[in-house]
């Protein structure tokens, strides 16, 4: 059974720094890497698909990188502002089709 | 329509009473996924629609769940005899497909239930 985890669970840094937010999954044989982001209250926004033959995607200020052999996904937020504080989760997707997700890092920044 | 539409967006009910959530997804999108939100908590699987296939139940916690579809379209997941332990959020996603690995995952904006 899939297990995805999320280091850290919380993340409160000041305005402008730069972030990395981490995905590790147990089994490899995935077929794509979705990283999302949660505002309260909210449903989820997709951020960046990675598929399982890509090493990595990029979108504004944000990277996201995977190393299927390693279990590992990294999610790069570049010049942290304001506006980025949300929950942000990540979801596998392998042989049941059925994506399993983190349980998020929930961050702030602060002016 | 632009996106997956939920309904409704907050439904309060009284234990023992039954309720039924939409989900509307993407045009075109032949998955459809369930999932269950609690407070503080992670994303549960529910149920997954594939097309005409048989849809896969395996998360449905207990026989009071259940979910139909019908062909590529709206989505209903009803909830009998209603206990306080349903108050959660209840997420609907859509993809282009489930089987195929480029299928991005786009969710609704969910529907929260609370069970008094």
């Amino acid at each position: 059974k899939q297990e995805v985890t999320q280091i850290p669970a919380a993340l409160s840094v000041p305005e402008g720094e730069n972030l990395v937010l981490n995905c590790s999954f147990t089994d490899s044989a995935i077929y794509n890497l979705q990283w999302f982001r949660q505002d309260p209250g909210k449903g989820l926004t997709s951020l960046l698909l990675i598929q399982s033959s890509q090493r990595e995607q990029t979108s504004g200020r944000l990277n996201a990188s995977l190393d299927k052999s390693s279990g590992r996904s990294t999610l790069y937020i570049a010049a942290s502002q304001p506006g980025d504080s949300a929950t942000y989760l990540c979801a596998v997707k392998g042989g049941s089709y059925i994506p399993t997700f983190g349980r998020g890092t929930s961050l702030i920044v602060h002016p | 329509g632009a996106g997956v539409s939920q309904s409704p967006s907050n439904k309060v009910t009284e234990k023992g009473k039954d309720v039924e959530l939409r989900c509307d997804p993407i045009s075109g999108h032949t998955a459809l996924y369930w999932y269950r939100q609690r407070l503080g908590q992670g994303l549960e699987f529910l149920i997954y629609f594939q097309g005409n296939s048989a849809p896969d139940k395996s998360g449905l916690p207990s026989d009071r769940f259940s979910a139909e579809r019908t062909g590529e379209s709206v989505s209903t997941l009803t909830i009998q005899r209603t206990q306080q332990e349903d108050s959660a959020v209840y997420l609907c996603a859509s993809s282009s497909s489930g089987t195929d690995y480029t299928g991005e995952l786009f969710f609704g904006e969910g529907s929260r239930l609370t069970v008094l």
